[in-house]
């Protein structure tokens, strides 16, 4: 089954405690991205990246990392967690090809974090 | 830069009943846009996905329809269901491969 999977689902933390929330999708995809939701700001791109080792900053990026080492997986970084990033999170990915621009995106089922 | 907005924002339907969501986005420089469904606290499930070449899209008794040249697109539901209730987002899909999301539109079908 084509499917994105990110993990935890659930998370509280600690200000400051590192952590990583894990995306991987099983659809060869190229196009990976990590959006945050957050009400009356709808979903916000945090990150991006069109290939392995390609990444880019979105909309909202500051306290995140990112990294694509391999092509399935998009982890999301944050190394000094604060209040402010209490969200729901989702991951989403899509087909890249070039010339070919119009491709469906899939979702993750989304993890809520919140930070005490 | 492209920004996209939903109308209304929240909706209450009796069952039965057909109702029409609204997506507006402003620059119509778009390659595809998407329609999806989010359960509260849940993650996104894609229900239609239109080209920037199409009119339309059909899946059951959703219809959604594209007008790339006044920036809109609707999303039909037709005889709704307490089944449907939920947040319904519209995305566009403008440069590269990133998707400018609308607000939503809340959906709730009562029995």
């Amino acid at each position: 089954e084509a499917q994105v999977t990110q993990n935890p689902r659930y998370l509280i933390t600690v200000t400051g405690k590192k952590l990583t929330v894990t995306c991987s999708q099983n659809m060869n995809h190229e196009y990976m991205s990590w959006y945050r939701q957050d009400p009356g700001l709808g979903l916000r791109q945090i990150y991006y990246s069109m290939n392995v080792e390609a990444t880019d900053k979105g909309d909202v990026p500051e306290g995140y990392k990112v990294s694509r080492k391999e092509k399935r997986n998009f982890p999301l970084i944050l190394e000094s967690p604060s209040p402010n990033q209490t969200s729901l999170y989702f991951c989403a990915s899509s087909l890249t090809r070039t010339g070919i621009m119009n491709t469906e995106a899939f979702f993750g089922q989304g993890t809520r974090l919140t930070v005490v | 830069k492209q920004e996209v907005t939903q109308i209304p924002a929240a909706l209450s339907v009796p069952e039965g009943e057909n109702l029409v969501l609204n997506c507006s986005f402003t620059d119509s420089a778009i390659y595809n846009l998407q329609w999806f469904r989010q359960d509260p606290g849940k993650g996104l499930t894609s229900l239609l996905l239109i080209q920037s070449s199409q009119r339309e899209q059909t899946s059951g008794r959703l219809n959604a329809s594209l007008d790339k040249s006044s920036g809109r697109s609707t999303l039909y539901i037709a005889a709704s269901q307490p089944g449907d209730s939920a947040t319904y987002l519209c995305a566009v899909k403008a440069d590269g491969q990133n998707f400018v999301f609308g607000p939503g539109t809340r959906l709730s079908v009562l029995p």
